[in-house]
């Protein structure tokens, strides 16, 4: 079964840093981009950030750009989200999303259950 | 910054229904358009990509369509399974972005 597993969502306060994780399983790793995306509580989806399959291409979403890092290590299957000086508006579930195949612009068609991020002094 | 813009933002139709929602972009898109669903506490479900391809094991009765800046998604004799918030993606090597979401309930 193809799968996603989120990890590393905490609650921090502003100003801090978290790094999540992403766990892949039953597919070929390295053979899809990735994205992370939130979703604030009761709100819409906003995409974070996305990879393409060797780390060499990443986007960022304007309201985080310069503050969090997304990256891969396809050797353990894994995708990453470093985060720093969150704020506020940072808190939401993350998801992270497989693309369709390779490259950073595709549909996502596999998700993850989500990590919850929540950031409050 | 390309928006996406659906309508309506809530939809109240009955089982049997067919109701057509809404979602345009600021600017031509081609077809790179997705289609997701979201019932309460799941994960968002990948229904239609490239505006019009049915993603593999979604019902038949869930269609797309369009190209450019408009865009609908169909879904031909409701069922009870298909009550939710359904959202509309543009995806680009630049920023993907999502629509609102349009929340479908039951009359």
């Amino acid at each position: 079964e193809e799968q996603l597993v989120e990890s590393g969502g905490n609650v921090v306060r502003p100003g801090g840093s978290l790094r999540l994780s992403c766990a892949a399983s039953g597919f070929i790793f390295d053979d899809y981009g990735m994205s992370w995306v939130r979703q604030a509580p009761g709100k819409g989806l906003e995409w974070v950030s996305n990879i393409n399959w060797n780390g060499g291409i990443t986007r960022y979403a304007d309201s985080v750009k310069a503050r969090v890092t997304i990256s891969r290590d396809n050797a353990k299957n894994s995708l990453y989200l470093q985060m720093n000086n969150l704020e506020a508006e940072d808190t939401a579930l993350y998801y992270c999303a497989r693309h369709r195949n390779s490259g950073s612009s595709e549909a996502f068609d596999v998700w993850g259950q989500g990590t919850m991020v929540i950031v409050t002094s | 910054d390309i928006q996406m813009t659906q309508s309506p933002s809530t939809l109240s139709a009955s089982v049997g229904d067919r109701v057509t929602i809404t979602c345009r972009a600021s600017q031509s898109i081609t077809t790179w358009l997705a289609w997701y669903q979201q019932k309460p506490g799941k994960v968002p479900k990948l229904l239609i990509y490239a505006a019009s391809t049915l993603q593999s094991g979604v019902p038949s009765r869930f269609s797309g369509s369009g190209s450019g800046t408009e865009f609908t998604l169909t879904i031909n004799s409701l069922q009870p399974d298909d009550f939710a918030t359904y959202y509309c993606q543009h995806y680009s090597t630049y920023s993907p972005v999502f629509g609102q979401g349009t929340k479908l309930e039951i009359k």
